[in-house]
């Protein structure tokens, strides 16, 4: 079974700056991983996604990075905003039903 | 609102209850997921379904867990004599009926059990 792993459970960061958050998998086999940000009592919120074929997703100040002899992938935020601060989990997509297999979040705190 | 709802957002009750959620997809997704979510965890996968068919169910859901989508909308997720493992943030998601589509999550139903 595919399990994803997000070692940091916290990372702080200056407004501004880079905020890079990281995501490790331990099955080659997938299709797609995404990212959701989540709030407080709220849902989680999907950010970007990458599939198995490419090695880079943008989508304005987020971009993923996938790299595959590593089994590693992870996001970047510039410029990091007050806003921001959330927690950020990693997902990866199951296949065909689109069931989501979830890491343990990183807590992103961009301070001000 | 075209979001996923979910019915109450918060629900407390004393162990050996049952108590019940309810999700509300958006309307065009005919695929439902439920998950559960603790503190310090990512959401864990329940169950899904594809219209009203319940296609998958994670060894995680007891059998005091039950989830219906009877006319392939709304879905319910029961909860019967429930224990106090059984807190946490029920999420109900929806999807497009396509292989990579994201799901969209609801606000979810904080469960307290005491």
């Amino acid at each position: 079974d595919q399990q994803v792993k997000q070692n940091s459970p916290s990372l702080s960061v200056q407004e501004g700056r880079i905020s890079i958050l990281n995501c490790d998998y331990t099955n080659s086999m997938f299709d797609y991983f995404l990212w959701y940000k989540k709030y407080p009592a709220e849902g989680p919120t999907f950010l970007i996604s990458i599939s198995s074929i490419k090695d880079k997703n943008e989508d304005g100040r987020f971009t993923v990075f996938l790299n595959k002899s590593a089994k590693h992938l992870s996001l970047h935020i510039v410029p990091s905003q007050p806003g921001d601060s959330a927690v950020y989990f990693c997902a990866y997509n199951g296949g065909a039903t689109n069931k989501l297999i979830f890491g343990t979040g990183t807590l992103l705190a961009v301070q001000p | 609102d075209t979001g996923v709802s979910q019915n109450p957002r918060h629900k407390i009750t004393k162990r050996g209850q049952n108590v019940t959620f309810r999700c509300d997809p958006i309307s065009e997704h005919n695929r439902l997921y439920w998950y559960r979510q603790t503190l310090g965890q990512g959401p864990e996968f329940l169950t899904y379904f594809q219209n009203e068919a319940q296609l998958e169910k994670s060894r995680l859901l007891s059998d005091r867990f039950s989830a219906e989508r009877p006319k392939g909308s709304f879905s319910t997720l029961e909860i019967q004599r429930t224990e106090q493992g059984d807190s946490a943030m029920y999420l109900c998601a929806s999807s497009l009926d396509r292989e990579g589509e994201k799901l969209f999550f609801g606000s979810g139903t904080q469960l307290s059990v005491l």
